[in-house]
């Protein structure tokens, strides 16, 4: 298995609504990373899991809690988000944090009304 | 902090070549990559380069000259299905990867 899952595909959400996004990946991978997308931009590292632990949270505001229950599984939760939250949600594995070949899942396309 | 530039837009036509550069100014620099992201897609990995020099792999080539702050893509025998986004990303250390702007390849037949 090497790829990388997401789900939802979609998620349109209300500014008041608490959901969340869930990744997962079953190639032993060790370390994972949330990332968002833009149109027509690049995508922008939020944050990295190292061994289940969280190693780097690029001072994303608190609305956006990352969790790693276990080695194959990321979920994101989301609460109060604006509309400029509205973009794509990727994920990404590697075998070690260091490795700069990273496995991207398809996103999660998230629409706040 | 961390700058890539990239050319915004390359347009090509099948069967060509084209090379993608990139520059980047970044401390603790460890390596340079590659990665191609089609409308709708995820980012897929294409090459790393952490020594200078080119590194192929079929019709893709990546160079990397560490004293110019400066790498590329090469892009050869161009077929339709390259029309993507192609992304250089700097990595530094345990620091993950930041990515360059993106640059939009059309292939045209």
């Amino acid at each position: 298995d090497t790829e990388v899952t997401q789900t939802p595909k979609h998620l349109v959400m209300g500014m008041t609504n608490k959901k969340s996004l869930k990744c997962e990946q079953h190639m032993g991978h060790r370390a994972m990373y949330w990332y968002k997308q833009k149109a027509k931009k690049p995508p922008e590292l939020m944050f990295v899991y190292s061994y289940e632990k969280l190693s780097i949270n690029e001072s994303v505001p608190s609305r956006f809690s990352p969790e790693c229950p276990n080695s194959s599984l990321l979920n994101l939760h989301l609460h109060a988000l604006q509309p400029e939250d509205s973009a794509l949600y990727l994920c990404a594995s590697s075998q070690e944090q260091e490795d700069n070949e990273q496995f991207f899942g398809p996103g999660t396309r998230l629409t706040v009304l | 902090g961390q700058s890539l530039e990239q050319p915004s837009e390359v347009t090509a036509v099948e069967g060509a070549i084209v090379q993608i550069n990139c520059t980047y100014q970044t401390s603790g620099f460890y390596g340079l990559s590659w990665y191609q992201q089609h409308d709708g897609g995820a980012p897929t990995f294409l090459s790393y380069n952490a020594l200078d020099g080119l590194e192929e792999t079929g019709r893709f080539s990546s160079f990397l000259s560490r004293s110019d702050s400066y790498g590329y893509l090469l892009l050869q025998e161009l077929q339709m299905k390259d029309s993507a986004s192609y992304f250089c990303a700097v990595s530094k250390g345990r620091r993950a990867l930041t990515f360059g702007s993106g640059t939009r390849l059309q292939v045209q037949p």
